[in-house]
């Protein structure tokens, strides 16, 4: 069965300091995986995605992640956080079976808080 | 472009009522998949539609249904709601099935 593990329910980081939200994946195939951030009473805002290609995926906002097929890794990292990057963060992933269209495995989520 | 669009933000609902959640997604997005997210469960697929037919459902009671319309637009259905029914309930929508898909700001609904 497919699964996204965040095993940090939360993570603090001084302003200015680097950043790493951790999630594991666990599904038949190749993954298609995603990033995704929601702040405060809002719907969920796209950040990132690995379909295929290089390991290193940059998104928005200054966000970058690393896919690591034999860890089955997909951790999101910032250089240099921001006090306004602070919200709940969401690793998910979908299969890459056509059958599994549409349907998005969420992990449990990460409360990111950066302190200035 | 215009976003994910969910009417309405927020609604109270008594126990046993019904109610009809309401998603209008991107322009030229055929796939439009709904979401609960609860503090306890977290974010929980309902089902999936593409061109007003049902691709997947997820693993939630027949009080649960929706439908598509052929502009895409969709809605979903709970029936004789439960207390527990109370979450924030997400729309999505994506132009095919290997790229991203893109979130409403949800409709908040309270049952009491």
């Amino acid at each position: 069965a497919q699964s996204v593990a965040q095993p940090e329910d939360q993570v603090n980081v001084a302003e200015g300091n680097p950043l790493t939200v951790k999630c594991t994946y666990s599904v038949s195939g190749n993954p298609y995986l995603f990033w995704y951030v929601q702040y405060p009473n809002r719907g969920l805002q796209f950040l990132l995605k690995y379909i295929t290609g290089d390991n290193l995926v940059k998104g928005s906002y200054g966000f970058e992640a690393e896919f690591n097929k034999s860890q089955t890794s997909f951790h999101l990292k910032k250089p240099s956080a921001l006090v306004s990057d602070s919200a709940l963060y969401f690793c998910a992933v979908r299969g890459a079976k056509r059958r599994n269209t549409g349907k998005l495995i969420f992990g449990q989520g990460t409360t990111l808080q950066v302190k200035p | 472009k215009a976003g994910v669009t969910q009417t309405p933000r927020y609604l109270i609902k008594t126990r046993g009522q019904q109610v009809t959640l309401s998603c209008s997604p991107i322009s030229g997005h055929r796939s439009v998949s709904w979401y609960q997210q609860t503090p306890g469960q977290g974010l929980q697929f309902l089902f999936e539609y593409f061109s007003e037919t049902q691709r997947n459902k997820g693993n939630f009671p027949g009080r649960f249904s929706g439908r598509q319309f052929s502009n895409s637009r969709s809605e979903m259905n709970v029936s004789t709601l439960e207390l527990g029914d109370s979450a924030l309930y997400l729309c999505a929508s994506s132009p095919t099935w290997n790229t991203e898909a893109f979130f409403g700001q949800g409709t908040r609904l309270t049952v009491v």
